[in-house]
């Protein structure tokens, strides 16, 4: 039972360039989220799929595409990466929207150079 | 605009006093409150959640609740060095009675000094 996987665990990036962040939960959990964390900041939610075959926008959505793929893998994607989304990326999942507790991936490194 | 407020810190206590944490928020009609801790390069876990008002203990971690006064707090009893840690609060605040999704403030850094 690995809880909630994030991959790649760091990447650097060009100004411009796209990738996507995959995220797997083997909890069978219905909701997940992606989070972002900078500095002084906190986390602040990007977008979430409260169920397989939802998705919804966060706080800061701007920049960032969602996809739940199944009930288990829920991915984000990054079109055109901007120094400004250099940060840490979080999934989590919960067994449901908001529920009392949210498990939380190891989180994603991101450089934007 | 759902606000959460944490003094940033450092908060620093001695190892075995009791470290006092707070968070206040702006939104009356919010339900559920939580502490995560989260250690430095590591992902938030959850240590408590409370509902009503009043008190939570959960072994040396007590979580206090002031729905009047929009506060809630987390204390920790015979602090260690292992609690050294961001801990971080989150609400979840209501909209239309569904439940919404949590709220983080952004961390108060305790460090336990030996």
């Amino acid at each position: 039972n690995a809880g909630v996987t994030q991959t790649p665990k760091f990447q650097v990036l060009k100004t411009g360039q796209s990738m996507t962040l995959q995220c797997a939960q083997d909890m069978n959990h219905n909701s997940m989220y992606w989070y972002r964390q900078d500095p002084g900041m906190g986390l602040r939610l990007i977008y979430y799929s409260a169920s397989e075959g939802t998705t919804d926008k966060g706080e800061v959505p701007n920049g960032y595409n969602v996809s739940r793929l199944n009930k288990r893998e829920f991915s984000l994607r990054l079109e055109s990466a901007a120094p400004s989304q250099t940060s840490v990326y979080f999934c989590a999942s919960s067994d449901l929207q908001g529920a009392e507790t949210q498990y939380f991936g190891p989180g994603t490194r991101l450089l934007v150079l | 605009q759902k606000e959460v407020e944490q003094n940033s810190g450092p908060l620093s206590v001695p190892e075995g006093a009791i470290a006092s944490l707070n968070c206040t928020y702006s939104d009356r009609g919010s339900q559920s409150f939580f502490w995560y801790r989260q250690y430095s390069g590591k992902s938030p876990e959850l240590i408590m959640f409370i509902y009503s008002n009043g008190d939570k203990e959960d072994g040396r971690f007590t979580a206090q609740l002031n729905k009047a006064s929009q506060y809630v707090s987390l204390l920790i009893r015979d602090s260690q060095p292992s609690d050294s840690a961001t801990y971080l609060c989150a609400v979840r605040f209501n909209y239309g009675g569904s439940q919404g999704n949590l709220i983080f403030g952004k961390g108060t850094k305790l460090s336990v000094k030996p």
